[in-house]
């Protein structure tokens, strides 16, 4: 079984650049997560997506990020512009599990994406 | 809500000596428990999970005991390897389902020859 992909794997941008990120989930996961991790530190959830719903947003930094689940399957994370503080690794997560179930809850995630802002 | 809180490192071994990492959460109820783990240049992957209270979640000679009593996820393992060398992260559900996690800030491992 294929895993979680993401490209590019890094990225230097300077700030007010923009920048894009894509990920293509697990086949047949329909719940896909972003997360932004800055160095020293665990994950945050940026955004949450069922198919290509939005189930939870309430930490994405609307001014600037902005993310789309097309057809629920891939998924684009956008930032624009990009400021410093953005510079960390964003991971994408996929799961199968059904929203509430508390089947596990175990997320598939792929190898991330290295931004730095200069 | 709930949270986790993960001792800080790094925290360096020689190989074959024994590997504690403490884990200690605050939640409504008992949710689910993990610890993933994220080798150099990788996405994290799960490592154990537990899913009630007295369970013991174990992968790769790692284990780690849900105590609802002193409300911890302690990871240990027995003889770590090199190839351990790895960030662990330990985990649990936001309040309010939804299938969200929250991770702590982790812990750096690094084994010694």
């Amino acid at each position: 079984e294929a895993g979680v992909a993401q490209s590019p794997r890094y990225k230097i941008i300077e700030k007010r650049q923009s920048v894009a990120f894509w990920c293509n989930p697990i086949s047949g996961h329909a719940t896909l997560y972003w997360y932004q991790q800055i160095l020293g530190q665990g994950p945050k959830l940026l955004i949450q997506f069922q198919n290509n719903g939005v189930v939870d947003d309430s930490q994405l930094p609307k001014d600037r990020f902005s993310a789309e689940r097309l057809k629920g399957v891939d998924s684009t994370l956008k930032i624009q512009p990009a400021k410093l503080e953005d510079s960390a690794v964003y991971l994408c997560a996929s799961s199968s599990l059904i929203p509430g179930s508390r089947a596990g809850y175990e997320q598939y995630f792929g190898p991330g994406t290295r931004l730095t802002v200069t | 809500g709930n949270s986790v809180t993960q001792m800080e490192g790094p925290v360096t071994l020689s190989e074959e000596a024994f590997l504690t990492i403490n884990c200690t959460y605050t939640a409504t109820g008992y949710p689910s428990l993990f610890w993933y783990v994220q080798y150099p240049g990788e996405g994290l992957q799960l490592l154990l999970k537990a899913t009630k209270a007295d369970d013991k979640g174990s992968n790769k000679g790692f284990e780690a005991t849900y105590r609802k009593e002193t409300t911890s996820f302690h990871l240990e393992k027995g003889s770590v390897q090199v190839s351990d060398s790895a960030v662990y992260f330990c985990a649990l559900p936001l309040s309010g389902g939804y299938n969200k996690l929250i991770f702590g800030a982790g812990t750096r491992l690094a084994v010694h020859p």
